[in-house]
């Protein structure tokens, strides 16, 4: 079963803007983490935070994890045509042993 | 270093037979988890392997089943296929067999039943 959702389900901007996408979760976990997929072809990671963490930067990519709520957001600042894939979220829960759960996956589409 | 490698690829399959799809972990990674994706469903946990041994389990009925070797080479299998058993099935692997740590996914074997 799938632990988070994900909003929204589909995304289009341009190139340049922001494009921010939201997860929530139901279980307390260990880590959250964030996978891109071009359509199709394997998940990649982009970035994991842990659960005592609040804020995490990689390059363009932004993350926040709000414990308290049971979410998480990822931005990806100044988008690219190249951005474009179905980007998950992924939490690992307490006690759920070694096993990722995703969520649904936003669709962005960056138009150039 | 090469990634993980799954074959194969592309698959079909009619309903009722059996199907093995393999997946060979990074150098050094113990750690083979399977999983299986699909437009409905969306990513499903179907089993984790670690030297060997299964150590976690999704809820799939057991016509799914899946071992690993020795290398930490890994291979899962689906009898008696049906329709819905359609999908993209990745493997993923990490080093050790902790909680944290990023998988490293293979780009999936895509299962078409007929």
């Amino acid at each position: 079963s799938q632990q988070g959702e994900e909003d929204p389900q589909a995304l289009s901007i341009q190139e340049g803007e922001n494009a921010t996408m939201n997860c929530s979760y139901k279980t307390s976990i260990n880590n959250l983490q964030w996978y891109r997929q071009n359509s199709g072809r394997g998940l990649v990671h982009l970035i994991l935070i842990r659960s005592n963490e609040r804020e995490k930067h990689s390059g363009r990519l932004r993350v926040t994890l709000d414990t308290s709520k049971k979410s998480s957001s990822l931005l990806i600042t100044a988008s690219r045509a190249a951005d474009t894939a179905s980007y998950f979220c992924a939490t690992d829960e307490n006690n759920a042993g070694n096993m990722l759960t995703f969520g649904g996956g936003t669709r962005l589409m960056v138009k150039p | 270093k090469a990634g993980v490698t799954q074959t194969p690829r592309y698959l079909i399959k009619t309903r009722g037979q059996q199907v093995t799809l393999s997946c060979s972990p990074i150098s050094g990674h113990r750690s083979v988890s399977w999983y299986q994706q699909t437009p409905g469903q969306g990513l499903q946990f179907l089993f984790e392997y670690f030297s060997e041994t299964q150590r976690n389990k999704g809820n799939f009925p057991g016509r799914f089943s899946g071992r690993q070797f020795s290398n930490s080479r890994s291979e899962m299998n689906v009898s008696t296929l049906e329709l819905g058993d359609s999908a993209l099935y990745l493997c993923a692997s990490r080093k050790q067999g902790g909680n944290t740590g990023e998988l490293f996914f293979g780009e999936g074997s895509r299962l078409t039943v007929l």
